[in-house]
């Protein structure tokens, strides 16, 4: 397997404008978590799925974020209006229930 | 209550020296603490983990002590290679998803 596949890898908009990240989970991983790194606050979960459905989004940090997964081997991280703020590495990362989580290259978003 | 602290926030050590990076939580309910290995461009990878009904785990060069009662872990490097110069992040979480809690990591350096 090629481990957590994440796109694009490196993403400059502008402020105001529509950002996507997909991220396709290691096959058989029944978790996908959507994690965000940031200089201040380090690496924090954003949102976490089982079996394809949303369990914990308290992390997305306002209604500007949303994420899916319609199927196990897909999933998006979507921000409408993206503002400077946003900017970060954004992860996915995948496991199967009750192990270890396996990392992607990331998405470097900078929103100018 | 989600806490986990992470100390010190960089290090440098010479090549073959011993670099301890400590770690605490406040939340009992954790059950799983795994240690990440960051380098730049890439995401984080598991380097080892341990469970709290052990006080100690051992892995090539790297070994985690554990401390239940104080609620603390913390890792070592044996004989620490400049290869080994990356960012390390303790994390801990609990139950069947394995949601991640980070502490905010520790720059190491080992110089040649």
């Amino acid at each position: 397997d090629a481990g957590v596949i994440q796109s694009p890898r490196h993403e400059v908009t502008e402020m105001g404008q529509e950002v996507t990240l997909r991220c396709k989970p290691i096959s058989g991983h029944d978790y996908l978590f959507w994690y965000r790194q940031t200089m201040m606050r380090g690496l924090e979960l954003l949102i976490y799925f089982n079996n394809n459905v949303p369990i914990d989004d308290s992390g997305m940090p306002e209604d500007r974020f949303s994420a899916k997964m319609p199927n196990a081997s897909f999933s998006t991280l979507k921000i409408q209006p993206s503002e400077p703020r946003d900017s970060a590495v954004y992860f996915c990362a995948s496991s199967w229930s009750r192990g270890d989580a396996f990392f992607g290259q990331g998405t470097r978003l900078t929103v100018v | 209550q989600q806490q986990v602290k992470q100390s010190p926030q960089s290090l440098i050590v010479q090549k073959g020296g011993i670099p301890i990076i400590n770690c605490a939580y406040e939340n009992t309910a954790f059950d799983y603490f795994p240690w990440y290995q960051q380098f730049p461009g890439k995401g984080p990878a598991l380097l080892i983990a341990i469970r709290p009904d052990v006080s100690e785990k051992k892995e090539g060069r790297f070994t985690i002590s554990f401390n239940k009662s104080a609620k603390q872990f913390s890792l070592h490097i044996m004989d620490s290679q400049p290869g080994d110069s990356a960012t390390y992040f303790c994390a801990a979480s609990r139950g069947s998803a394995r949601q991640l809690t980070f502490g905010s990591g520790t720059q190491l350096t080992v110089l040649p």
